[in-house]
């Protein structure tokens, strides 16, 4: 069955770049767009980005700035977030895009992580 | 942005009881794509509900999504026990997507 993990570090200092890695397991990552979300009791529920199996990646407008997102043929995808504040603090998700045929950026979720928190503190 | 604003926050039911969760959207969402997901403590969501009224697959067709244009709605025909749980709406009638700020069902 198909399982997505999120690893990285649970603690991040302020100013400083989160990095974290999600590993697919029982499918294969190419011909999916791939998504990084997160959750946190202020904001709710929010989507960071996408990227695709060729390196295509859309951002959320108020996210563009500080994020990265990076993909690899060991079935796992990368996001990098520069310059933290408190307010990154969540726990974040990785997550399987689905998209109505010939609108792949036009996505929901059928496949979640289990979630890692991330706080950013000194 | 579409902002998504879901009502009431908490519902208060009993088991066997019918839901009727709501989901408005500041604009129309683009070929009614919305979706809907359960999210039980400590777990990720769970998808329900895609293109506003299409069961993903293991959802009970207990679930029901309706709705157009701005207004949308989840049905549970009869609450069981694992049914209480927080739901969330979804849009991607746009390529930002966003969701709504969730509904909890709790048991009365």
């Amino acid at each position: 069955q198909v399982q997505l993990q999120e690893s990285g570090p649970g603690l991040v200092k302020p100013s400083e770049t989160l990095s974290l890695t999600c590993t697919v397991s029982g499918t294969s990552i190419s011909n999916f767009y791939w998504s990084w979300l997160r959750q946190s009791a202020g904001k709710g529920l929010e989507w960071i980005g996408r990227i695709y199996t060729s390196g295509h990646t859309n951002f959320n407008p108020s996210l563009e700035s500080r994020v990265t997102m990076s993909i690899d043929t060991s079935n796992q995808f990368s996001l990098l977030i520069n310059s933290v504040t408190a307010a990154d603090t969540a726990v974040y998700y990785c997550a399987r895009d689905r998209a109505p045929v010939g609108r792949p950026s036009y996505n929901w979720f059928d496949l979640w992580g289990q979630g890692v928190q991330v706080t950013v503190s000194s | 942005e579409i902002v998504l604003t879901q009502s009431p926050d908490t519902l208060s039911l009993s088991p066997g009881e019918r839901a009727t969760l709501s989901c408005r959207a500041s604009q129309t969402v683009n070929n009614n794509w919305l979706a809907w997901y359960q999210q039980t403590p400590g777990q990720p969501p769970r998808l329900l509900i895609y293109g506003a009224s299409n069961r993903a697959a293991g959802t009970p067709d207990r679930f029901s999504g309706s709705g157009s244009g701005t207004d949308f709605t989840l049905t549970i025909s009869r609450l069981e026990p694992g049914d209480f749980a927080l739901y969330f709406c979804q849009q991607y009638g746009t390529s930002f997507v966003t969701f709504g700020g969730g509904t909890k069902v709790e048991i009365k």
